[in-house]
């Protein structure tokens, strides 16, 4: 089945450094790709997504490009706030309801 | 606005006790689905349900049930048969089969067994 490695956290940076969470998947054909992120306490809320080859998803300043070649959806940031403070999910569809199969998640911590 | 509504946001129960956590969707959405959270894990699928009176397995079935008497509405019962019950419970719901198609998450249901 569909399946998706992220990278380890937890990550902490200094406000307004870049930001690279990686995100490597392996998947039957081209499922669209999603990050979400999970603030303290709450559900998941989606971050952006891309649906074929070569998408590129954003919001918020963020952005992940749906990478073929490389089977990769890495989330990137060039400028974190202290508001980015989160744990942010890479995920991908599997089975026959496109229940997600989602990564580990890794903590962001922003400082001032 | 629409989305999806869970309660209670907190929830205890004692040994031996089965408990029902709520799931409501005013998004007209098809597909449902009921993950756990564990500290520092990803999620993981315990049931889902495609349409009305129809639900299946996910990968954590055991200890679990769930019913889909209508569309909007898809609740978990946690058994005395699922051993270790402690965690977050998340509902999220689907609209239609597109492969392009996101799942919409609920604010999430916190469970502790005292």
């Amino acid at each position: 089945g569909n399946s998706v490695t992220q990278m380890e956290g937890p990550v902490t940076l200094s406000e307004e450094a870049f930001l690279t969470i990686n995100c490597t998947y392996t998947a039957t054909g081209y499922p669209s790709l999603f990050w979400y992120v999970q603030y303290p306490g709450e559900g998941l809320q989606l971050l952006l997504k891309a649906t074929k080859a070569d998408d590129k998803g954003s919001n918020k300043g963020f952005e992940a490009t749906y990478r073929k070649e490389t089977t990769s959806f890495h989330l990137e940031k060039g400028s974190v706030q202290v508001s980015d403070s989160a744990v942010y999910f890479c995920a991908l569809p599997s089975g026959s309801a496109r229940q997600l199969t989602f990564g580990s998640g890794t903590q962001l911590t922003v400082l001032p | 606005d629409g989305g999806i509504t869970q309660s209670p946001k907190y929830l205890f129960r004692k040994e031996g006790q089965n408990v029902t956590l709520s799931c409501e969707q005013n998004l007209n959405h098809d597909a449902m689905y009921w993950y756990r959270q564990d500290p520092g894990q990803g999620l993981r699928l315990i049931y889902y349900s495609q349409i009305v009176n129809d639900f299946q397995k996910g990968d954590i079935a055991e200890g679990y049930s769930v019913s889909r008497e209508k569309k909007e509405s898809f609740p978990l019962t946690v058994t005395s048969a699922q051993k270790n019950p402690t965690a977050f419970y998340l509902c999220a719901s689907r609209a239609g089969t597109s492969r392009n198609n996101e799942q919409f998450f609920g604010p999430g249901t916190r469970l502790t067994v005292l």
